[in-house]
């Protein structure tokens, strides 16, 4: 079956502009992270859905990053007034459930870059 | 605050050999462990996994061994095979909602 998908692949946008970020998780998931990858360190975790609602958003560097999930699928990142440091690959996995007997399936990853 | 390292940004390995990967915590509360490998433009894929109650866990050529007093687990792949060249990230489960911290990776390149 299909994968996470994340679009765009690439984003490159300019300082203090708004972006979104798309993730579509695998069908029937219904637990959904965000991740980070900066240049040369690993995945660092953003904000966890649980159905609809964010049930851990503690990740979020700050009030410049919000992420929804209306109907209990896809999700979007949204960041706005964008900087220089937000730069980095933006990774969504998807779980069928709880851990630790089911594990996170990874998108491909949005490249996102600041000018 | 990083609690999970991996201080080895690169390996070289011979084709067929051994590959030995390492990863060390500092959160003696961990008790789940993976695991992912991946490849330039793709997402992490999961590899293999090992719970606190266990110090080995073996699946076909990888092995994760868990050292738990050390604070330390290791990848052994064998035997190596060009394929396995990737990065490969070592990640503890933080909580009980999936909350994964993952080390720095290591780059492996296993050569002919």
């Amino acid at each position: 079956g299909a994968g996470v998908s994340q679009t765009p692949s690439n984003k490159v946008t300019e300082k203090g502009k708004y972006v979104e970020l798309r993730c579509d998780p695998i069908s029937g998931h219904t637990a959904l992270y965000w991740y980070r990858q900066s240049l040369g360190q690993g995945p660092e975790f953003l904000i966890y859905f649980q159905g609809t609602g964010a049930a851990d958003d503690s990740g979020l560097p700050n009030d410049r990053f919000f992420a929804v999930r209306p109907e209990g699928s896809v999700s979007t990142l949204k960041i706005q007034r964008t900087e220089r440091g937000d730069s980095a690959v933006y990774l969504c996995a998807s779980s069928p459930g709880l851990p630790p007997e089911n594990t996170q399936y990874f998108g491909p990853g949005t490249r996102l870059t600041v000018l | 605050d990083q609690q999970v390292k991996q201080n080895s940004p690169s390996l070289s390995v011979q084709e067929g050999r051994i590959s030995i990967l390492n990863c060390d915590y500092t959160n003696s509360m961990f008790d789940y462990f993976l695991w992912y490998k991946k490849y330039p433009a793709e997402g992490p894929t999961f590899l293999i996994s090992i719970s606190s109650i266990k110090d080995k866990n073996e699946d076909g050529r990888f092995t994760v061994f868990l050292n738990k007093s050390a604070k330390h687990l290791s990848l052994h792949i064998v035997p190596s095979q060009p394929g396995d060249s990737a990065v490969y990230f070592c990640a503890a489960l933080t909580d009980s909602w999936g909350k994964l911290q993952f080390g720095a990776g290591t780059q492996v390149v296993v050569t002919p």
